[in-house]
C-alpha cells in the first residue's frame, strides 16, 4: 500500500523563527513525485514545493524547502523566517508515475505561526 | 493566477433535492480531473476520477449513482450529488492535472451544506 504519515497533527511557531514539517512515505515505486500542499483558512489548497524523486537536490521556493531523503522514504518541508501568513494546514503528499495522477496525502500538520 | 474555478462557492439545499458544482480549468485543457471531498481537519479523500468524453472512475465506497459526475468538455466537469442528505454535507474541492500527469491545481472549493 501507498501512504503518506504526517506525525505531527499540529505545529506552533514564533514569528520570524523557523520549523521543520515532518513527512515520511511508503511506495514500492522508484519514480514519482513529491509535494507539500498549503490550505489556510479559506481552504484554497496552494501547492507549496514539488519535488522529483530522481532529482538529489532538495527544492526550494524562497523561504520554503525540504529536505528529502530517498533512502529513508523522508520527505520535510523547512520554512525559514515564519510569517503569519504561513498559518495554514500543510499536507505532504505524492504521485507515483504512470498512475494516472493520482495524489497520495498525509493527514497534515496544521501549523499556528504566533506573533 | 487562479487556473481552477468552482461554482458555487457555497450552497445550502433542502434534503432530497439535487446540487450541482462546477469546476473548470481556466488556463488548461484537461483530460483529467479529480474531485475530492473534506470533512473539517481532515485530509482531502478522493472521490473519483473524471475523465473527459468517457466515465468518471470512482473511488472504492463512493456511491456513483449518487455523486454524478460529467466531463463534458476539456474545460468542465460537474459534481452532482444527487438526493442530498445532511450527511453529504461536507467541502468538495476538484482539481486537475498539469500536462505531465506530475501535479495537480485545486479549485477553491465548494461548501455544501444540507437542511
Amino acid at each position: 500500500a501507498q501512504t503518506v504519515t504526517q506525525s505531527q497533527p499540529e505545529m506552533s511557531v514564533q514569528e520570524a523563527e523557523t520549523v521543520t514539517l515532518s513527512c515520511t512515505y511508503d511506495t514500492s515505486e522508484s519514480n514519482y513525485y513529491l509535494f507539500w500542499y498549503k490550505q489556510p483558512p479559506s481552504r484554497q489548497m496552494i501547492l507549496v514545493i514539488r519535488q522529483e524523486a530522481y532529482k538529489q537536490q532538495n527544492a526550494t521556493e524562497n523561504r520554503f524547502s525540504v529536505n528529502f531523503q530517498k533512502a529513508a522514504k523522508s520527505f520535510s518541508l523547512k520554512i525559514s523566517d515564519s510569517q503569519l501568513g504561513d498559518t495554514a494546514m500543510y499536507f505532504c503528499a505524492f504521485i507515483p508515475y504512470n498512475q494516472g495522477g493520482k495524489l497520495i496525502f498525509g493527514q497534515g500538520t496544521e501549523l499556528s505561526v504566533k506573533p | 493566477g487562479a487556473v481552477v474555478s468552482q461554482h458555487p462557492s457555497r450552497v445550502i439545499c433542502k434534503s432530497g433535492t439535487s446540487v450541482k458544482i462546477e469546476c473548470r480549468s481556466l488556463d488548461f485543457q484537461a483530460t483529467t480531473m479529480f474531485w475530492y471531498r473534506q470533512f473539517p481537519k481532515q485530509s482531502l479523500m478522493l472521490m473519483a476520477t473524471s475523465n473527459e468524453g468517457s466515465k468518471a472512475t470512482y473511488e472504492q465506497g463512493v456511491e456513483k449513482d449518487k455523486f454524478l459526475i460529467n466531463h463534458a468538455s476539456l474545460t468542465l466537469s460537474t459534481l452532482t450529488v444527487t438526493s442530498a442528505h445532511p450527511e453529504d454535507s461536507s467541502f468538495y474541492i476538484c482539481s486537475r492535472l498539469a500536462g505531465g500527469a506530475d501535479t495537480q491545481y485545486f479549485g477553491p472549493g465548494t461548501r455544501l451544506t444540507v437542511l
